[in-house]
């Protein structure tokens, strides 16, 4: 069972590309979130979505963009990367928002250059 | 918004002592999550607490969620060096279904 994967692992871009981070679920889990890990800052929220078509912004949002076409699926891409995104992203999923567990992805290490 | 903070940031103990982690919220939570992350590894599901005064244990480790359900704690018994890692406190946003995660304490654990 693959659960969810993270691609690619690792990344280098350099400042003002866009990259773009891909989220894969197989259990049909209808929530999934995105999350980025900085030192001193632990796990922070930037997109999470409910269901397919349906978004919604986290804690840090800006220069980011998601995306949620099919419920397995949710991309997230930065339009115009910048060194301060450089972090470690991990894209989760749970099927029942409330009282259900989230399950990490293996996460992808993203440097801009 | 809803705000989780952790303390301590870090903790580094012998090999047999105890640890323990607190977490406290701004706001009332419906429920906390604790996960465990060992080191380049991603955030593991350990355990749900959703009552008020709760405690739940898991061979050494013992979690309690306060009376007023704003504070939690996670104590670890006789620490091996395979409890070596981050561990967070979460509670859900605003919105109900997204996580809110505290910044972690790292647990080093020296033989």
């Amino acid at each position: 069972d693959a659960g969810i994967t993270q691609s690619p692992r690792y990344k280098i871009t350099e400042t003002g590309r866009q990259v773009t981070l891909m989220c894969h679920q197989t259990w049909s889990h209808s929530y999934m979130f995105w999350y980025r890990q900085d030192l001193g800052h632990g796990l922070r929220l930037i997109y999470y979505s409910a269901a397919a078509d349906i978004t919604d912004k986290g804690e840090v949002p800006d220069g980011y963009v998601v995306s949620r076409s099919k419920t397995e699926n949710f991309p997230l891409t930065l339009e115009s990367a910048t060194r301060s995104q450089t972090s470690v992203y991990f894209c989760a999923s749970s099927d029942g928002g409330r009282i259900t567990e989230a399950f990490f992805g293996q996460g992808t290490r993203l440097t801009v250059v | 918004g809803q705000q989780v903070m952790q303390i301590p940031q870090y903790q580094h103990v012998q090999e047999g002592e105890d640890f323990t982690t607190y977490c406290n919220s701004s706001t009332t939570l419906s429920n906390i999550q604790w996960y465990k992350q060992r080191p380049g590894g991603h955030p593991v599901f350990l355990i749900q607490l959703v009552k008020s005064g709760e405690v739940k244990k898991q061979k050494r480790l013992t979690f309690q969620f306060g009376e007023a359900k704003k504070n939690s704690s996670l104590h670890i018994t006789a620490t091996q060096t395979t409890d070596v890692g981050t561990y967070f406190c979460a509670g859900f946003s605003n919105s109900g279904y997204a996580l809110n995660f505290g910044k972690g304490t790292s647990l080093l654990v020296t033989p």
